[in-house]
């Protein structure tokens, strides 16, 4: 099975960073997944590893080691628009299913 | 266009009716799924096609009943609804479901469901 932790809530200031972290065990592992979820809406994607290392997309950057089974989602220059949830997926052994923690809410304040 | 759309966006009924979801993909994409959403927003896969294939199969109660009549299409029929049933559920699609970054899910905007 498979058993993904993050923190439940994250409370920052705008244009500052906050790290998101999830740890995760999986029987197989194909591929790391970060969703942001604003209330209400549907999740989007924002980034996906498979190598470890960092991978960087504009004010998002996630990071993968496999060996600790540990990703972080880091966002920099916080903005108010940031506030939501940020979900964690992993797609383990059977490649066609990705499992979700239970999300961090993160809020954004002046 | 809206590349994965669901309808309805809201449904409210009463215990023990029968009612039915709808889901189209414009993405020409070959995989998709059904995720429930409670109340404390957990994100659980139900089902997953490929190409109208069943292949992902949770363990859902047997009242919830899946159908893709073609690979842009995927329905939820939910028989003898319960006060349980109530969350938001969610159809997404991928390109594939095998590895790589086309895994990425992309979902339709969401169907809440009360039940009474």
């Amino acid at each position: 099975g498979q058993n993904i932790d993050q923190p439940t809530e994250m409370t920052a200031t705008e244009g500052a960073i906050v790290q998101i972290n999830c740890t995760y065990q999986t029987s197989g592992f194909n591929g790391l997944f970060w969703y942001q979820q604003h209330a209400g809406e549907a999740p989007t994607f924002l980034s996906y590893n498979v190598l470890d290392g960092l991978e960087e997309k504009g004010r998002f950057s996630s990071f993968l080691s496999r060996s600790k089974g540990y990703s972080y989602l880091l966002l920099k220059e916080l903005q108010m628009k940031d506030s939501a949830s940020y979900l964690c997926a992993v797609r383990g052994a059977n490649a066609g299913k990705s499992t979700f923690g239970d999300g961090t809410t993160l809020t954004v304040k002046p | 266009d809206t590349a994965v759309s669901q309808t309805p966006k809201y449904l409210v009924t009463q215990m023990g009716n029968d009612k039915s979801i709808k889901c189209e993909q414009n993405l020409g994409h070959d995989t998709m799924y059904w995720y429930k959403q409670d109340s404390k927003k957990f994100l659980k896969i139900m089902f997953s096609y490929n190409n109208k294939e069943l292949i992902i199969n949770e363990t859902v109660p047997n009242r919830f009943s899946p159908k893709s009549p073609d690979k842009a299409h995927l329905n939820l029929h939910i028989n003898s609804l319960e006060l349980g049933d109530s969350a938001v559920y969610f159809c997404a699609s991928s390109q594939t479901p095998g590895g790589g970054a086309s895994g990425e899910l992309f979902f339709g905007e969401g169907s809440r469901l009360t039940v009474l």
